[in-house]
């Protein structure tokens, strides 16, 4: 079956502008995750959705990330007035049962703020 | 400081060199410990998951092991196609279920 989609696969934005990264999981995972991979630095947790649970939040850098699932599947990453650090590759990953089960991940999305 | 630590950062090796690669990590208690490989432009691949001391899992080339302290990834007779980043994860019982936190990453190149 297809496996997790992420979009656009490169962004090239302003400082100042607001963009959305967009995931689609894999059909009938319930858990979903967004990172951020930054340049010589280990994956960053970022955001975490469970089914119809209030999602953990407490990777978010600041109050310009925001994240929203609907309907239980597709999830869109927001990033408000961006700054230069916050370019970075963001990647989504999906599991069938959290913290049991493997996360399998997108391609990721470039992100680059000039 | 740092809950997950790879070494080495970097690691070459000639075709057929064996060598091992290793995680250390520090947790309030294990739910898991991941083997994720990650190519060049692409998102994380996975490997394996270990959940207790002593355990051992093999595909292919690779095996992976699990101490209460550290993991080690070992590669038998590396192949050229086996040149990417290897990424160590833990799952700790102290955060949020599912959140994983992740090494720098180890990266391999073989050269034939």
């Amino acid at each position: 079956g297809a496996g997790v989609s992420q979009s656009p696969s490169n962004k090239v934005t302003e400082k100042g502008k607001d963009v959305e990264l967009r995931c689609d999981p894999i059909s009938g995972h319930t858990a979903l995750y967004w990172y951020r991979q930054s340049l010589g630095q280990g994956l960053e947790f970022l955001i975490y959705f469970q089914g119809n649970s209030a999602p953990d939040k407490s990777g978010l850098p600041s109050d310009r990330f925001s994240a929203e699932r609907t309907g239980g599947s597709v999830s869109t990453l927001t990033i408000q007035r961006t700054q230069q650090e916050d370019s970075a590759v963001y990647l989504c990953a999906s599991s069938a049962v959290p913290g049991v089960d493997e996360q399998f991940f997108g391609p990721g999305t470039r992100l680059t703020v000039l | 400081e740092d809950q997950v630590t790879q070494s080495p950062e970097a690691l070459r090796l000639q075709e057929g060199e064996s060598s091992s690669l290793n995680c250390s990590y520090t947790v309030s208690g294990l739910r898991g410990l991941f083997w994720y490989r990650q190519d060049p432009g692409k998102g994380p691949e996975f490997l394996f998951t270990l959940y207790s001391a002593g355990e051992e899992k093999e595909k292919e080339r690779l095996k992976a092991t699990l101490t209460k302290k550290e993991s080690f990834l070992h590669i038998t007779a590396p192949k050229p196609e086996d040149s990417a980043t290897y990424l160590c994860a833990v799952d700790d019982y102290g955060g949020s279920q599912g959140n994983l936190i992740f090494g720098k990453g180890t990266k391999l190149s073989v050269k034939p």
